[in-house]
């Protein structure tokens, strides 16, 4: 299984609303994280997770809130969301043992806050 | 800091043409470089990588080598297929930062038949 399993694949919220985005690997890879991509443009790093523990925060609102419950999932809680974070949410994971590995990419959740 | 800075798109192609994609970067240390593909509605996926100075990556017709005396990874392909549609991003990955890809603007290829 060499798959990062991000769900849901679409989710309209309100501003008010409090929803979760979720992740999922089985390829035991200990660094995951969370990006944000608008359209037509490069993925923003959010959040990097290194054996369950927050080690990256590129200063990112705290109505997101990640969460790493276990060494496969990876959650993204989000509350009180603006239109303007209206965007594509992807996870990644990375076998952390060798520096130069790739991250493998889900196909992520198209978000919209209306 | 690191950047890295990617010819500007769209750029459309006939099917067979060659195509080149510019990529340089600036980093302080011996950074690993990447090019990952996205195509529409999906996530990256890992095209190629070249992890020191005159490494060719190489995959699916697609190359690219790490030049460190231009700091470039121009990404080149022979002849284009409709299928090689998509967005392709450069990134650079330094050692010591978590994974943490920095990455180009990306370049939308169109491909026409």
């Amino acid at each position: 299984d060499t798959e990062v399993t991000q769900t849901p694949k679409h989710l309209v919220m309100g501003m008010t609303n409090k929803k979760s985005l979720k992740c999922e690997q089985h390829m035991g890879h200990r660094a995951m994280y969370w990006y944000k991509q608008k359209a037509k443009k490069p993925p923003e790093l959010m959040f990097v997770y290194s054996y369950e523990k927050l080690s990256i925060n590129e200063s990112v609102p705290s109505r997101f809130s990640p969460e790493c419950p276990n060494s496969s999932l990876l959650n993204l809680h989000l509350h009180a969301l603006q239109p303007e974070d209206s965007a594509l949410y992807l996870c990644a994971s990375r076998d952390d043992r060798s520096p130069n590995e790739k991250l493998f990419f889900g196909s992520g959740t198209q978000l919209s806050v209306l | 800091g690191n950047s890295v800075t990617q010819m500007e798109g769209p750029v459309t192609l006939s099917e067979e043409a060659f195509l080149t994609i510019n990529c340089t970067y600036t980093a302080t240390g011996y950074p690993s470089l990447f090019w990952y593909v996205q195509y529409p509605g999906e996530g990256l996926q890992l095209l190629l990588k070249a992890t020191k100075a005159d490494d060719k990556g190489s995959n699916k017709g697609f190359e690219a080598t790490y030049r460190k005396e231009t700091t470039s990874f121009h990404l080149e392909k022979g002849s284009v297929q409709v299928s090689d549609s998509a967005v392709y991003f450069c990134a650079l990955s330094e050692q010591n930062q978590g994974g943490k890809l920095i990455f180009g603007q990306g370049t939308e290829l169109s491909v026409k038949p």
